[in-house]
Order: C-alpha cells, then sequence, then structure tokens
C-alpha cells in the first residue's frame, strides 16, 4: 500500500499558485519525498524531492514539515498544461525498491 | 533529462495472441526497471521489477508465466503479454533507474502503450 494521503482533486485557477498536500506520517527516516505528475496518457513525469529541507527547480517548490509528517508541492504559477495527476512517493534515495503509487491528486487549472 | 522509450505506443491485437512491448533507456543504463498497468482513472499498479541478467520479481497476483518479461541487456527491457485476453487491455508503462551516478535518485518513465484485445 502508499504510504501518503493526498486529496482525489483540486482546483487552481490559471496564472495562480497550486499547492498541493500530501501526508506521509509513518516516512522513515532515510525516506525521501518524491513528486511525479500524469499527463493523461502519458508516462509520469519527475518533478521534484527531498529529505527535510525545502527544495526549489524549475517546475515547483516541495515545502516539508519540520516533523517531515507531510509535504506541499507548489507550482507557482499554474498554466493550462499543468492539469494532471500529482503523485507524492516516499521512498529511499537511489533505492531500487519497489515504488507504489497511490491514487494522487487530480488538479484542475481553470482558465 | 534521460529518456526512456516505450514501444509501441499502442496495438490492438486479438484475443489468444501474445503482445511485445519493448522499453529502451536511450542515453543511460538500467540494471532496474519496473513495469506498471494502469486502468483508466486508477493510479499506477506495480506489476514487475525487472533486473539485468536475472530473472524478474513479480508482485502478488501478477501471472509471470502471463507476463514474461526479459531485460537482457542494460538499455533494453521487453513485457510479453501472453495469449492476451480482452482482461488484459489497459495502459501498459515501464520506467527505469539510472545505474550511473547522474539522475540515479530519480524515476523515468515511457510514454506508455495501450494495449487493447479484441
Amino acid at each position: 500500500d502508499a504510504k501518503t494521503t493526498q486529496p482525489p482533486s483540486m482546483d487552481c485557477a490559471e496564472g495562480r499558485a497550486a499547492n498541493l498536500p500530501c501526508n506521509h506520517s509513518t516516512i522513515s527516516g532515510n525516506e525521501y519525498v518524491y513528486w511525479y505528475r500524469q499527463i493523461h496518457s502519458q508516462g509520469p513525469q519527475y518533478i521534484i524531492h527531498g529529505l527535510k529541507n525545502n527544495e526549489t527547480n524549475e517546475m515547483a517548490s516541495l515545502i516539508i514539515t519540520e516533523d517531515r509528517k507531510s509535504s506541499t508541492l507548489i507550482l507557482p504559477h499554474a498554466t493550462l498544461r499543468d492539469t494532471a495527476v500529482y503523485y507524492c512517493i516516499v521512498s529511499a534515495e537511489t533505492s531500487y525498491d519497489k515504488v507504489i503509487f497511490g491514487p494522487g491528486t487530480s488538479l484542475s487549472v481553470i482558465p | 533529462g534521460a529518456v526512456v522509450s516505450q514501444h509501441p505506443s499502442r496495438v490492438i491485437c486479438k484475443s489468444g495472441t501474445s503482445v511485445k512491448i519493448e522499453c529502451r533507456s536511450l542515453d543511460f543504463q538500467a540494471t532496474t526497471m519496473f513495469w506498471y498497468r494502469q486502468f483508466p482513472k486508477q493510479s499506477l499498479m506495480l506489476m514487475a521489477t525487472s533486473n539485468e541478467g536475472s530473472k524478474a520479481t513479480y508482485e502478488q497476483g501478477v501471472e509471470k508465466d502471463k507476463f514474461l518479461i526479459n531485460h537482457a541487456s542494460l538499455t533494453l527491457s521487453t513485457l510479453t503479454v501472453t495469449s492476451a485476453h480482452p482482461e488484459d487491455s489497459s495502459f501498459y508503462i515501464c520506467s527505469a533507474i539510472p545505474t550511473g551516478a547522474v539522475d540515479n535518485e530519480k524515476l523515468f518513465f515511457g510514454s506508455g502503450t495501450q494495449l487493447s484485445v479484441l
């Protein structure tokens, strides 16, 4: 079973920030928080990952709470192309253990 | 970023025939690849872990004799759906982890194969 829980769906106005929450209360000390997204009928795409510090890249920012039990993915200026299912996953980095996907959050960016 | 090529993107076959899906890492080597299946409006379900040069590890409930996996090189894994039936119709996706030091903390996915069994 997935180790994370996410809201099933969210809406966001185009141009506004999209904040996608994820709970991972049973995360282990060596596990990272990963985010992937899947646009309809395509393979998932890596977005970002982090251990305990906040992370930012060209796609998004990742905010992890101090106790590491939850995190938020932030898309600073959502566009229509960001409409996708977003998956939050916990996994050890460079681990070849299987990665289990939960249901994810279906984000709809509205014009 | 690293590219994973999956082929074919779409295949239609008759019931009882076999279908082979290829997953290639184009610009990196991958000791380990994963195969997923996804039904409409559902999440990805891990089917098996493919390891180069050894037997694949199948998840519980996945028939290894029906879903044959071969990972004969560091850049190619294949999934063969044998004696396909309509209930095997699904979206199949592969993923790979780079074996080297670059990007080895990320999963890279193919674009998926939509299998329709008539």
